[in-house]
């Protein structure tokens, strides 16, 4: 099946790490995404990771895969006041096509 | 170099109208694929067209249909609109298998 879970909500204070989690389902999705979404905006690519990796560093940002457990997650170190938004994991699902199948989204608000 | 661009920003349609919305690619992209994203949840792939064709579809009645040019920019027609249509509708483009850039999307109200 397809689903992707995340929590709905996280709050932090500015300069904080932040840590958003995510479950998938399909065991042959060849990349997984990181995007966000501003208030009234569409999504912006964030980062990515391709299935056979454990991890990838991205300035502030920090992606772990856990393919056992189908689990990814995104950090974002010394967390500031712009990172508020929307934030989605997606995989790209296996296939002809790269279709995306995302999840339900993670608020993060940033506390000053 | 534009990113994805689509249009109108906005639009307000009442039930069992027709709605057409309208995508351009970014530069050097050949893949449009087409989204729905209601309040509160996360995008939903409504279709994918690649070289003027339909090559993959999500689980949307055959009320959603779609066109793509020879230009790669794209359509998405909506028949017999349902209240239940109003969403934020994301294009995104791509070259084959590659990742994928969003627009900034048409907010859609169906009242």
């Amino acid at each position: 099946g397809e689903d992707v879970e995340q929590s709905l909500f996280l709050s932090v204070r500015e300069g904080d790490s932040s840590v958003i989690n995510c479950t998938y389902t399909d065991s042959s999705s060849t990349y997984l995404y990181w995007y966000k979404q501003e208030p009234g905006a569409g999504l912006q690519l964030l980062t990515y990771i391709f299935s056979n990796m454990d991890m990838k560093q991205d300035q502030r940002l920090t992606v772990l895969l856990n393919k056992k457990d189908k689990h990814l997650s995104l950090r974002i170190a010394d967390t500031q006041t712009g990172d508020s938004a929307i934030y989605f994991c997606a995989e790209r699902y296996g296939g002809a096509t790269n279709k995306l199948i995302f999840g339900t989204g993670t608020l993060l608000a940033v506390q000053p | 170099d534009a990113g994805v661009t689509q249009s109108p920003t906005h639009l307000i349609k009442t039930r069992g109208q027709q709605v057409t919305l309208r995508c351009s690619p970014k530069s050097g992209h050949d893949t449009v694929s087409w989204y729905q994203q209601a309040l509160g949840q996360g995008p939903q792939f409504i279709f994918q067209y690649y070289e003027e064709e339909e090559r993959q579809r999500g689980n949307f009645p055959d009320r959603f249909s779609g066109h793509q040019f020879p230009n790669y920019s794209s359509e998405l027609n909506v028949n017999a609109l349902l209240l239940g249509d109003s969403a934020l509708y994301l294009c995104a483009s791509s070259k084959p298998n590659n990742e994928q850039f969003f627009g900034p999307g048409t907010r859609l109200t169906v009242l």
